[in-house]
């Protein structure tokens, strides 16, 4: 099993250009959730999905779009990409909401820089 | 809304040696989970140990273990026999027991293994 993984693992954007970061997880679980790690900070949710067709705001939406595809993938895109946007992206996984708090397995990250 | 306090931003402890790690949060919920996830310098987040609330025992998996003090709402983890590959940063993270999957981070404890 490979977990979660994210594509790109880098990436440079010039103001104003779009993206979309992707993320997998091989591991059947329902939920995904999308992070953001700026240095001297935690990481701090900016959407997530408790099953597939779902989606909800988190603590950092703005700017911000998601897709949850199927179960298995959930994209993050930026549509018109920031300096405050740079950061380090997670994706994250568990596996189920309904049944009650799960521990939550993280992708390697996306260093996204904004020039 | 929860929060959590991490107020050691460095520490540093010889090889071999046991270290402490701090972690206080605060919230109004009687049920609730919380963890100990390690970043290394390869970026990755990796659990380290969770503890729930109503559970009075403390965790432990292998060299770590937890003091959680749900009274004083502190949840510190205990390294022990510290090794060179546990140099990461630390991150103390909370999460409500139902209907709420957000994980909330503290801002990180950077731990150096001195060799």
């Amino acid at each position: 099993n490979a977990g979660v993984t994210q594509t790109p693992k880098f990436q440079v954007l010039k103001t104003g250009q779009s993206m979309t970061l992707q993320c997998a997880q091989d591991m059947n679980h329902n939920s995904m959730y999308w992070y953001r790690q700026d240095p001297g900070m935690g990481l701090r949710l900016i959407y997530y999905s408790a099953s597939e067709g779902t989606t909800d705001k988190g603590e950092v939406p703005n700017g911000y779009n998601v897709s949850r595809l199927n179960k298995r993938e959930f994209s993050l895109r930026l549509e018109s990409a920031a300096p405050s946007q740079t950061s380090v992206y997670f994706c994250a996984s568990s596996e189920a909401l309904l049944q009650g708090t799960d521990t939550q397995y993280f992708g390697p990250g996306t260093r996204l820089t904004v020039l | 809304a929860q929060t959590v306090t991490q107020s050691q931003p460095e520490m540093s402890v010889q090889e071999a040696e046991t270290v402490t790690l701090s972690c206080t949060y605060d919230t109004s919920e009687s049920n609730y989970y919380l963890f100990w996830y390690k970043q290394p310098p390869s970026r990755q987040m990796i659990l380290v140990i969770r503890q729930e609330a109503y559970k009075q025992q403390n965790a432990t998996e292998n060299r770590f273990s937890v003091n959680f003090q749900k009274a004083a709402k502190s949840f510190s983890l205990k390294i022990s026999d510290s090794q060179l590959g546990d140099t990461a940063m630390y991150f103390c993270a909370f999460m409500k027991h139902f209907g709420n999957e957000k994980l909330t981070f503290g801002t990180g404890t950077r731990l150096t293994i001195i060799p």
